[in-house]
C-alpha cells in the first residue's frame, strides 16, 4: 500500500527565512506533484516532477525529486507572507489511471 | 475555458437524504476523479473514470456512486446521506499528455445533519 508522509505538518516561519518541506513515500513511483491550497479554496498545481533528479523552480519555491530515496522536497527561499497556505504533495500510482495519493499537507504560516 | 466546474458550492442534507454533486470540464480530458477532504487532512480518492462509460472505485467508495456518460460530465451520487459524509468534495480532471497533472474544481462543501 502506498503511503505518503509530509513533514512538518505545521510550519511557522519568519519572513526572509529559508525552509524545506519533506515528502516521503513508501513504494516506487516516478510521478510527484506539489499543490497549494489557500483556506476555503481549491488546490492549485505548483509543480509536476516526472523523473529522478527533476528540479523545478517558480519564484521563491523550488521542488526536487529523488525517486531512489522516495523523497521530494519543497524549498522555500526568503519567505514572504503571501506564501502562507497549505502545501500538499501527491504521489502517482496505478499505472495509466493517473491516480494520486496525497500527503496530509503542511500548513505554512509566514509571519513578519 | 471554464476548466473544472462544480455545483452546488454548498449544501446541507438531512440524514437519509440523497443528492447528486455535479462536475463538468471543458478541457476534453478523459480522466476524471472525485475526492473528499476532511478537516486537516489530505484528499482521499472516492471514484475515478478513464473515459466515458468507464468508472472504478478509489480508496473510499462506500456510500457513493458515479456515472460517466459523456467526456465532459462526471456526477457523484450520495445515497442515504450519513454524518460521516460531511466533507468538502473536489472533482479533478487530467490527461496523460500533461503528465497526469490534475486540475481541480472549486469544491462542494457538504454538511449532513
Amino acid at each position: 500500500e502506498l503511503k505518503v508522509e509530509q513533514n512538518p505538518l505545521f510550519l511557522s516561519m519568519q519572513e526572509g527565512k529559508n525552509y524545506t518541506i519533506y515528502c516521503n513515500y513508501s513504494t516506487t513511483s516516478d510521478r510527484l506533484y506539489w499543490y497549494r491550497q489557500d483556506p476555503g479554496k481549491s488546490l492549485e498545481s505548483l509543480f509536476v516532477l516526472l523523473s529522478n533528479g527533476a528540479v523545478k523552480q517558480e519564484g521563491r519555491l523550488m521542488a526536487s525529486l529523488d525517486t531512489k530515496a522516495r523523497l521530494s522536497t519543497l524549498h522555500i527561499t526568503a519567505a514572504v507572507h503571501d506564501l502562507s497556505a497549505t502545501y500538499f504533495c501527491a504521489v502517482g500510482y496505478g499505472g495509466s489511471q493517473g491516480n494520486l495519493i496525497f500527503g496530509k499537507g503542511t500548513k505554512l504560516s509566514v509571519k513578519p | 475555458n471554464a476548466g473544472v466546474t462544480q455545483t452546488p458550492k454548498f449544501r446541507i442534507l438531512k440524514i437519509g437524504q440523497s443528492m447528486t454533486l455535479q462536475c463538468a470540464q471543458d478541457m476534453n480530458h478523459n480522466y476524471m476523479y472525485w475526492y473528499r477532504q476532511d478537516p486537516g487532512m489530505g484528499l482521499k480518492l472516492i471514484y475515478y473514470s478513464v473515459g466515458a462509460g468507464i468508472t472504478d472505485k478509489g480508496e473510499v467508495p462506500n456510500g457513493y456512486n458515479v456515472s460517466r456518460s459523456t467526456t465532459e460530465d462526471f456526477p457523484l451520487r450520495l445515497e442515504l446521506a450519513a454524518p460521516s459524509q460531511t466533507s468538502v468534495y473536489f472533482c479533478a480532471s487530467t490527461t496523460p499528455g500533461q503528465g497526469y497533472e490534475q486540475y481541480f474544481g472549486p469544491g462542494t462543501r457538504l454538511t449532513v445533519t
